[in-house]
């Protein structure tokens, strides 16, 4: 079965834009987490969507946003893009809400932010 | 503040020995504890997990081992193959938590 697909792969924005990123989860998967990784800081969480409700956010100022669709799909949103977001920015999809349910991410969306 | 660390950023292998990965945490309210693997250019990949009411979990060559008064797990891979070669990252989460936090990962690299 597909796995977890994020586009673009790559992208190259501008200081002050703003950016959106897309996740499509495993088919049947209803829940969708996305992380942040950077170097030195691991994965660190951003927030996690269930059935179109964001059920958990992580430690992130108000410009980074997501939002989820009826099909599971989601989307997040970066306003006012600073280059301390340059990140790899990894999506993850399970079954149910719930970390010990597994996730399977995708390969991410490398944002750099010039 | 770094909740789950893992505080060797690398360690080389020969192939065929032990490799022996750690990871600590602070947060005594976590239960279920995770490896994930990452190549590059690709997402981690769910390794092998344990639960707080165990001590050790073992998947193929895998094994897991928790020991919750000193807040520390490792993870042994038995025998190493250059394959291995990965980023490996620990992660945590409190029961019926949504959202993992992750250590800094360990680059593991085995040597032919």
């Amino acid at each position: 079965k597909a796995g977890v697909t994020q586009t673009p792969r790559y992208l190259i924005k501008t200081r002050g834009q703003q950016v959106t990123l897309s996740c499509s989860p495993i088919s049947g998967h209803r829940s969708v987490s996305w992380y942040q990784q950077t170097p030195g800081q691991g994965l660190q969480f951003l927030f996690e969507y269930f059935s179109e409700t964001q059920r958990n956010k992580g430690n992130f100022p108000g410009r980074f946003s997501g939002r989820q669709f009826s099909n599971s799909r989601s989307e997040m949103n970066v306003s006012t893009l600073e280059l301390g977001d340059s990140a790899l920015y990894l999506c993850a999809s399970s079954l149910q809400t719930g970390s010990n349910y597994g996730y399977t991410f995708g390969s991410g969306t490398r944002l750099t932010v010039v | 503040d770094q909740q789950v660390k893992q505080n060797s950023p690398s360690l080389s292998v020969q192939e065929g020995r032990i490799s022996i990965l750690n990871c600590d945490y602070t947060n005594s309210m976590f239960d279920y504890f995770l490896w994930y693997k990452k190549y590059p250019a690709e997402g981690p990949t769910f390794l092998i997990s344990i639960s707080s009411i165990k001590d050790k979990n073992e998947d193929g060559r895998f094994t897991v081992f928790l020991n919750k008064s000193a807040k520390h797990l490792s993870l042994h891979i038995v025998p190493s193959q250059p394959g291995d070669s990965a980023v490996y990252f620990c992660a945590a989460s409190e029961a019926g938590a949504n959202n993992l936090f992750f250590g800094t990962g360990t680059r593991l690299t085995v040597i032919p």
